[in-house]
Order: structure tokens, then sequence, then C-alpha cells
């Protein structure tokens, strides 16, 4: 099957801890994409990757870590300097042409 | 990135009636989605539009292309009870640029 794959869906954080949320794509596409989904929010950008060991911040990158090491991989690491890190994480990639394609999305919660 | 302007916020319809929404922005863009989101899963691509103008249709959807690039449309006709979800909007510049969402329409359908 082809697709995006998150995982885990579902992560709880202590304060001061550094936790990684998974992103791999079999789609062979060079770009990806990490949101972030608030309530009432829509999907603001953290970080995103057009090829291999290149990355660029996004509208709220502060807090969080990317790496993309292989075309398949895209992890973002949510760090202790995030203060609000409550939310619904989305990981995506773009075909060729615009159209971009979503996993089904991380829940990270912290208690 | 620019947020786009998505209206309405709400939607509560009943079973049978035909549904629209829009999204402008103040900027220009090459490619404008839609999005359907239902609650715990990631955003799925409805249509892309690529050209000012276009008028597309995936089912009962159809999405225009505004001719001054800046604003979208997308009607649903005859709604049933799985259209509900939040339907996003999204606009790009070019291909080497993130997307740029809207806040969403939350559609509730009353059988």
């Amino acid at each position: 099957d082809g697709g995006i794959t998150q995982s885990p869906k579902y992560l709880f954080r202590k304060e001061g801890q550094n936790v990684t949320l998974s992103c791999e794509q079999n789609l062979n596409h060079d770009a990806m994409y990490w949101y972030r989904q608030d309530p009432g929010q829509g999907l603001r950008l953290i970080y995103y990757s057009q090829i291999v060991n290149d990355f660029q911040k996004g509208d709220i990158a502060e807090g969080y870590s990317v790496s993309r090491e292989k075309k398949e991989s895209f992890p973002l690491t949510v760090t202790s300097a995030q203060k609000n890190p409550t939310a619904f994480y989305l990981c995506a990639s773009r075909a060729d042409g615009n159209t971009i394609y979503f996993g089904e999305g991380s829940w990270l919660t912290v208690v | 990135g620019q947020q786009l302007n998505q209206s309405p916020q709400s939607m509560f319809i009943q079973e049978g009636e035909d549904v629209s929404m829009n999204c402008t922005s103040s900027s220009i863009f090459n490619t404008w989605l839609w999005y359907k989101q239902e609650p715990g899963e990631g955003p799925v691509l409805l249509i892309a539009l690529y050209k000012a103008g276009e008028l597309t249709s995936n089912g009962r959807l159809t999405a225009q292309f505004g001719i001054t690039r800046k604003d979208s449309f997308l009607n649903i006709s005859a709604s049933i009870p799985s259209d509900v979800g939040i339907y996003f909007c999204a606009g790009q510049k070019d291909s080497g640029y993130a997307l740029n969402f809207g806040k969403g329409t939350s559609l509730l359908v009353t059988p």
C-alpha cells in the first residue's frame, strides 16, 4: 500500500521531555511537510523539506526540529522549548505538480 | 505564510440541501486545493485546481478557481449525512512554496 504513515497515533509527553513523531512515505515524493492543527486555527506550517538533507522553517518552527536524511523519512522532534505542544500534528508530502497529500495525523498531549 | 479567509465558519443543514463555501486571499495563487477532514484523521484531497477559471467536479462536488486567482469556491449538491466534516481550502503560489490554509468550514448534515 502506498501512502504516508505517521506514528505513533497518540503520544503523551511529560513537561521537559523531547519527543519525536515519525513520518514515512513510500510515494517517492521529494517534498515533505509538517503542520500543526489546533481547534479553530486551521493548519499551520512548522517545517518543510524540498529535498533530502535540506529543510526550511515554516511559520511556527520555534521549539521544533526536523531532519531529512532519507527521502522517505521526515521525523519531527518536539523539544522542551515548545511551551504549548498539545496539538494534532500532520505530515504531508507533495506529488509532482502542486498536490499535497496528508498522513492520518498524530495526537500529542502534555501530561 | 498567509492564512486564507474561508467562509462560512460553520454550516448546519438538512440532508438534500446544496452547500456553498468560499475562500479568498489578498495574494495570487497558482493552485487551489480543497480538502475534507473527519475527526481525528488527516485531510483528504477532494479537488485540485491549477488554472484560473477552471471548474472541476468530483461526484457531487464542484470547485472553481477564480478568474482573479485570489479566490475559489466549493459547492456540494444534494448533501448527505456522510458529508459531515471540516472542509479546508488551500492555496499555493508555486511548487517551491508550502500550502496556505483557510481555517475551515465545519459542515453538519441532519438526516
